[in-house]
C-alpha cells in the first residue's frame, strides 16, 4: 500500500527564513512524488514533481525538494520565505504502475512579517 | 483553455436531498479524477475515468454516490440522500494519459457541499 506522511500540520516561519516542510512516503515500489500548494479558495497547484530523473527537483516560486530513497523522504524547502508563500502544502505519491495519487494531510505554512 | 471548471462552487442542502456536481476538464485531458477533501485533511481519492470508462472507484464511494462521464468530456458526481457526513469539498482534476502530462493533475477550484 502507498501512503504519505507529512510531519507538522502547521509550520510558522519568519519572512526571509528557511522553509522546510517534511514528507515521508511508504511504497512497495518506486514512486513518483509531488508537492502541491493550495491557496485559500483555490484549487491545488503543482509545485514540483519527482519522476525518477534528478533527485533534486526545482519547482516554481523558488521551491525545491530532494528525493532520498534511503530515508523515504521528499522534503520541500525554500531558502527565504515570502509572505505570499502562506498556503496549505500537500505531498502526494503515485506508484509507477498505478493511476491513483495519494495525498498527505497537508501542512499549513504561516509566514510572520 | 480556461483550466478545470467546477460547478457549483458552493451548495447548501438539507439532509436527504440529492445534489449533483459538474466538472469540465481541460479539453485534451482524457483522464478525470474526483477527490473529496474535508477540513484538515488531504484530498481523498473517490474515482477516476479514462475517457468515458470509470476505471477505479474507492471504497469510500458508497452506493449513494455515482459518477458519470458520458461522452468522455465533462463529468458529473451525484450524491443521493445526502447525510451531514457528506459535507466536504469535492475536487475534480484532469490529466493526460501518457507522457509527462500523465503525472500532472490539474485541479479545479472545487465544489463545497454543506449538508444541514
Amino acid at each position: 500500500a502507498q501512503s504519505v506522511t507529512q510531519l507538522g500540520s502547521h509550520v510558522s516561519v519568519s519572512e526571509g527564513a528557511l522553509v522546510l516542510l517534511r514528507c515521508n512516503y511508504s511504497s512497495s515500489v518506486p514512486p513518483y512524488l509531488f508537492w502541491y500548494v493550495q491557496y485559500p479558495n483555490q484549487g491545488l497547484q503543482l509545485l514540483l514533481k519527482y519522476t525518477s530523473a534528478a533527485t533534486l527537483v526545482k519547482g516554481i516560486n523558488g521551491f525545491e525538494a530532494e528525493f532520498k530513497k534511503s530515508e523515504t523522504s521528499f522534503h520541500l524547502t525554500k531558502p527565504s520565505a515570502h509572505m505570499s508563500d502562506a498556503a496549505e502544502y500537500f505531498c502526494a505519491v503515485r506508484i509507477y504502475t498505478g493511476n491513483q495519487f495519494y495525498f498527505g494531510t497537508g501542512t499549513s505554512l504561516t509566514v510572520i512579517p | 483553455d480556461t483550466g478545470v471548471s467546477q460547478d457549483p462552487r458552493h451548495k447548501i442542502t438539507k439532509r436527504g436531498q440529492n445534489v449533483t456536481f459538474r466538472c469540465d476538464p481541460i479539453s485534451e485531458h482524457n483522464r478525470l479524477y474526483w477527490y473529496r477533501q474535508t477540513l484538515g485533511q488531504g484530498p481523498e481519492f473517490l474515482t477516476y475515468f479514462q475517457n468515458e470508462a470509470q476505471l477505479e472507484k474507492s471504497r469510500l464511494l458508497s452506493d449513494r454516490f455515482s459518477a458519470e462521464r458520458p461522452k468522455g468530456s465533462f463529468s458529473t458526481l451525484e450524491i443521493q440522500r445526502t447525510e451531514q457526513g457528506d459535507s466536504a469539498m469535492y475536487l475534480c482534476a484532469s490529466s493526460l494519459e501518457r507522457g509527462p502530462g500523465a503525472n500532472v493533475l490539474t485541479f479545479g477550484a472545487g465544489s463545497r457541499l454543506t449538508v444541514l
